[in-house]
């Protein structure tokens, strides 16, 4: 079973519309949380932190279900440059590294 | 400007011969790590060193190896052993007990 899942979409959005993103976790003992964001043959780039009490950045909100191991990605009112593939990102707490989903597509259509 | 920077972009080698990845960063960060990344897929880690002269394999080890003789420096070696080099290669640092991984531009590696 693969540590950290997502659904890889592509989710099609009209400019304007709200789409969330899910992904769920195997490794309890999990630390810390993130949505990293990544451009067509760029490296990624960190969106946002995960907290268990949930987080909001502008049109970005994430939430984090511990009991579940499922984390979340809200994104409200879409920018067409908000085209790009999101992927969940877990450190556990016994290693350093971080463990990557294999990202969900999300293309903004005018 | 501080920052993670690998070298080159595109690389081009021939098969049976051993390629070196650069990865350099003034950031002054512990940690960095090697990542493998494959059309549609998420990034796989191939090795990750904490501190200085210090490395751990990650879950695709095989048919590379890396050194860490210098804080700013992890250089990542694909030989002949891996059996599909192709791919893009991303290197990242973070510093012990802060939050962001930083990436560098990656390295697209194309074996022919």
């Amino acid at each position: 079973r693969k540590e950290v899942e997502q659904d890889p979409g592509p989710f099609n959005v009209p400019e304007g519309a709200t789409v969330a993103f899910n992904c769920t976790y195997s490794n309890s003992a999990s630390q810390s949380f993130f949505w990293y964001r990544q451009d067509c043959r760029k490296e990624p780039k960190l969106l946002m932190s995960v907290y268990s009490s949930g987080n909001e950045d502008g049109r970005f909100t994430a939430q984090l279900n511990r009991a579940s191991q499922y984390i979340s990605l809200l994104i409200r009112d879409s920018k067409l440059s908000d085209s790009a593939t999101y992927l969940c990102v877990v450190r556990f707490f016994s290693g350093y590294a971080l463990n990557f989903g294999k990202g969900t597509s999300l293309l903004v259509t005018p | 400007d501080g920052g993670i920077t690998q070298s080159p972009k595109y690389l081009f080698r021939k098969e049976g011969q051993n390629v070196t990845l650069s990865c350099e960063q003034n950031l002054n960060h512990d940690a960095m790590y090697w990542y493998r990344q494959d059309p549609g897929q998420g990034l796989r880690l191939i090795y990750y060193s904490q501190i200085v002269n210090d490395f751990q394999k990650g879950d695709i080890a095989e048919g590379y190896s890396v050194s860490r003789e210098k804080k700013e420096s992890f250089p990542l070696t694909v030989t002949s052993a891996q059996k599909n080099p192709t791919a893009f290669y991303l290197c990242a640092s973070r510093q012990t007990g802060g939050i962001e991984a930083f990436f560098g531009q990656g390295t697209r590696l194309t074996v022919v």
